[in-house]
């Protein structure tokens, strides 16, 4: 699976939207862009995916540039339960296995 | 709630004792996978079952940890004789075969002492 880089940590004012950025320089034809976060204490948690297109859902929007060596997770109006460490991972779709990096922590300030 | 649910949330052990762990997956579900996450670290993938059958096993996975799910539902993590480096949390997850999503369990916490 390709290499993610992320950001060690980021903050974002609650209400604001949070722009999470994922660098994937050696992706391959076929490899998704997947986010998961963890909030402290519990298991990683879903969010989105996509290919090439850009994506939405209730939980986020996925921006992926058009030479796919890079992607940003955008949320929309940040609260203090967003508060999570942000993993960007690139893997074919259906893989048996998530390679996790270290993520971003990212932390919603009052 | 219809998660996948993990026993024991927390296990204190002496180091050279064993200790197994379980993980229910959602019911419909016929993947399972364990992952070992460390202080700072992101998950690390430990080994996946489709339905009853252990198709991939990390190298991290050694001889000292076997894992099993004998009739395709819930799974057991083992590990022998614990070493001080075992202190992690293990997480499982669950999904359906060829799809998108890998839902995860709360983790069991370990602490050889």
């Amino acid at each position: 699976d390709a290499k993610t880089t992320q950001p060690t940590s980021m903050d974002c004012a609650e209400g604001r939207a949070a722009n999470l950025p994922c660098n994937h320089s050696t992706i391959s034809g076929n490899e998704y862009v997947y986010w998961y976060r963890q909030i402290h204490s519990q298991g990683p948690q879903y969010i989105i995916h996509g290919l090439k297109n850009n994506e939405t859902n209730e939980m986020a929007s996925l921006i992926i540039t058009e030479d796919r060596k890079s992607s940003t997770l955008i949320l929309p109006h940040a609260t203090l339960r967003d508060t999570a460490v942000y993993y960007c991972i690139v893997s074919n779709f259906g893989n048996e296995k998530l390679t996790f990096g270290t993520g971003t922590r990212l932390t919603i300030i009052p | 709630d219809t998660g996948v649910s993990q026993n024991p949330r927390h296990k204190i052990t002496k180091r050279g004792q064993n200790v197994t762990f379980r993980c229910d997956p959602i019911s419909e579900h016929n993947r399972l996978y364990w992952y070992r996450q460390t202080l700072g670290q992101g998950p690390e993938f430990l080994t996946y079952f489709q339905n009853e059958a252990q198709l991939e096993k990390s190298r991290l996975l050694s001889d000292r940890f076997s894992a099993e799910r004998p009739k395709g539902s819930f799974s057991t993590l083992e590990i022998q004789r614990t070493e001080q480096g075992d202190s992690a949390m293990y997480l499982c997850a669950s999904s359906l075969a060829d799809t998108d999503t890998q839902y995860f369990g709360p983790g069991t916490r370990l602490t050889v002492l």
